[in-house]
């Protein structure tokens, strides 16, 4: 099945400086890679995903890429906000099947 | 967008007895629902995918038998715990899909946590 790694596990940001967020995975057909925020007792929001046939996408301060020959995605949060602070989960899915890296806890510091 | 109801948020029982989660999509048809359990501090695990009308797909190591689900209309699955042990506390998601047309995208519901004293 899919194997999908994240790293870092914990990320601390000044205010305004920029957080990165790399996944792999290991399924090549897979084909359908979300990026979900998760705050403190609630379910995921998914935040901006990609699909297989792009390489690059961007939603305001927030932008992903993929990488398929090297199996690997990436999430970028420009100008980081106290309101950033959450857990981030990427994901990987053939046909939506998710399989979740292991999350991220990114702390902005005011 | 499209809204993906749990319900309940939180319920605490006791062990031995069994707890029904419902999850339904509020305006949009699911043809397809996904079960989903959450320790603490941890990812979340797919337990079973939940077709409408078919039987329940589980991953491997989830007891069918243990955690039922029911699809039985394109708005709600629900699924059941039963004689829930202190073990199974955790926290339960549903995620639907929304299959009208296009690849569609992923809906998850606000979870429910489960507690078995």
């Amino acid at each position: 099945g899919e194997n999908v790694e994240q790293h870092p596990s914990t990320l601390s940001v000044q205010e305004g400086d920029s957080a990165v967020i790399k996944c792999t995975y290991s399924d090549s057909a897979s084909n359908y890679f979300p990026w979900y925020k998760q705050e403190l007792g609630k379910g995921p929001q998914l935040i901006i995903d990609i699909r297989s046939n792009v390489g690059e996408k961007k939603d305001q301060r927030i932008a992903v890429t993929l990488n398929k020959t090297a199996k690997h995605f990436s999430l970028h949060i420009t100008e980081t906000q106290p309101e950033d602070s959450a857990v981030y989960f990427c994901a990987a899915a053939n046909d939506y099947k998710l399989s979740f890296g292991a999350g991220t806890t990114v702390t902005v510091r005011a | 967008g499209a809204v993906v109801s749990q319900h309940p948020s939180r319920v605490i029982c006791k062990s031995g007895t069994s707890v029904k989660i419902e999850c339904r999509s509020l305006d949009f048809q699911a043809t397809t629902m996904f079960w989903y359990r959450q320790f603490p501090k941890q990812s979340l695990m797919l337990m079973a995918t939940s077709n409408e009308g078919s039987k329940a797909t589980y991953e491997q190591g989830v007891e069918k038998d243990k955690f039922l689900i029911n699809h039985a209309s394109l708005t709600l699955s629900t699924l059941t715990v039963t004689s829930a042990h202190p073990e199974d506390s955790s926290f339960y998601i549903c995620s639907a899909r929304d299959g009208a047309g296009g690849p569609g995208e992923l809906f998850f519901g606000e979870g429910s946590r489960l507690t078995v004293l």
